[in-house]
């Protein structure tokens, strides 16, 4: 299959570790890269590759690969985290062209 | 400042065109490759096209290729994208996008998007 899926919607109490999940056969072969993008606004990255973080991105945003899942684990997850995150990596049905998954509606309580 | 400005959106007819434009500032245009990304009402986000740091190689979704042209002007430090042939499916958020130059694919760059609406 070259879809990506994730969760639709999560919860997390504030302080606490949430860990959203991308799952798809291309990430055998490719690193995901993560967004987070909130009401109005364009998304913004905040993890890619091995585990990498965009300057200014707060380290409690980390990122993992094992098989065909992607994580992204938010430590201590704060307020300003609520927001739908995606996924991307590139299709390997031949033509390598982006993809991305269908979202995470992350809920702070 | 390092950022993307997109403009040109609008509300166009089924059928119709319009030409989107992606001013970049703050880095070095040239050695990057750009996207399009849009994303409809409530949906989630597609990768529509890219363009590499020359003009060549392009590359299109399926959902849009034979309707939509991407180009840039390395001069003008610009990115476009013309849209024809319009379809009510195509109402979306558009957002331009720089590609991470590193071993890792990434967009580390994004505009604050324009908006197409195509309605009768």
């Amino acid at each position: 299959s070259s879809e990506l899926t994730q969760d639709p919607a999560l919860s997390v109490a504030l302080g606490q570790t949430v860990r959203i999940t991308c799952q798809g056969d291309s990430l055998r072969y490719y690193y995901a890269s993560w967004y987070q993008q909130k009401p109005g606004q364009a998304p913004v990255l905040v993890n890619y590759g091995k585990n990498s973080r965009p300057s200014g991105i707060p380290d409690r945003f980390s990122g993992s690969n094992s098989g065909i899942t992607a994580s992204l684990t938010i430590t201590g997850a704060q307020a300003e985290d609520e927001a739908d995150y995606y996924c991307s990596s590139r299709d390997n049905s031949g033509n390598h062209f982006p993809k991305f998954g269908g979202g995470t509606k992350l809920t702070v309580l | 400042q390092v950022q993307l400005v997109e403009s040109g959106g609008g509300v166009v007819t089924p059928g119709g065109s319009l030409r989107l434009s992606c001013a970049a500032s703050g880095f070095t245009f040239s050695d990057y490759y750009m996207n399009w990304i849009r994303q409809a009402p409530g949906k989630g986000l597609e990768w529509i096209s890219y363009i590499s740091d020359s003009g060549s190689p392009i590359q299109y979704a399926a959902s849009v290729k034979g309707r939509f042209t991407i180009s840039r002007d390395n001069a003008d430090n610009s990115l476009y994208l013309q849209l024809n042939s319009l379809r009510a499916e195509d109402t979306a958020i558009y957002y331009c996008a720089r590609d991470h130059s590193g071993s890792y694919p990434a967009f580390d760059l994004w505009g604050q998007g324009t908006t197409v609406t195509v309605s009768s």
